[in-house]
């Protein structure tokens, strides 16, 4: 089975500073998708960036990059010039590619605070 | 193009009572996902649907049932609620190797 790990339960950030939110994961499969989503007070989650892990090149959304490392099983979230509205809890999460109707796998969640 | 929706959006049920959430998409999409979230353990996985007649177990499926008559519908029941299933409920579906598409939510309270 999948696990999806976030070592940090909270973070804070200047605005217009950088913050990087870390994610772990464990998994035999080879073949597999990693999701950012975002959930801000209104709580709909949104999804912020996706990477295939046959892919070597790092995803990247305007402001948001990752930086994925197959080999660690290491996928971190990167979020550039951050704003007010950045203000959120972040899930990472897993999906397995090998079969049509599995589903995500997350983390516990990373709450992120954006200071004036 | 409505996404997928969730009715109702809030609720509040005494121990004991009965409930059905209704999702609704209407993207096509094959498989659903019901998922509750509750404070510092992301989201889990309760049921979930591969196609119109079908339902599986997830990680926490005790105390839930679900129905899949029409596909464009996943229905959450609770037979009898208990104060532990106090949650958010998110629906989400998609199709096959694609990302998920969550509903907004639906915040159940049971006293």
């Amino acid at each position: 089975a999948q696990t999806v790990t976030q070592s940090q339960p909270e973070m804070s950030v200047q605005e217009a500073e950088t913050v990087t939110l870390s994610c772990t994961y464990d998994t035999s499969e080879n073949n597999y998708y990693l999701f950012w989503y975002k959930q801000p007070p209104s709580r709909q989650m949104i999804l912020v960036i996706r990477q295939e892990a046959y892919k070597q090149q790092n995803a990247t959304e305007n402001r948001f990059s990752v930086n994925f490392q197959k080999a660690a099983k290491s996928f971190s979230l990167k979020i550039s010039d951050s704003q007010l509205g950045d203000t959120a809890m972040y899930f990472c999460a897993f999906m397995n590619r090998n079969s049509g109707n599995t589903p995500l796998v997350f983390g516990k969640g990373t709450r992120l605070s954006v200071i004036a | 193009n409505a996404g997928v929706t969730q009715t109702p959006k809030f609720r509040v049920l005494k121990t004991g009572q009965s409930m059905t959430l209704l999702c609704a998409q209407d993207m096509n999409h094959e498989y659903m996902y019901w998922y509750r979230q509750d404070p510092g353990m992301g989201l889990r996985l309760i049921h979930y649907s591969v196609g119109e007649g079908t339902t599986a177990k997830g990680e926490v499926p005790d105390g839930y049932n679900v129905s899949r008559l029409k596909k464009q519908n996943f229905l959450l029941g609770l037979e009898s609620a208990a104060p532990s299933q106090t949650s958010v409920y998110f629906c989400a579906s998609k199709t096959s190797f694609d990302e998920q598409f969550f509903g907004p939510g639906t915040r159940l309270t049971v006293l």
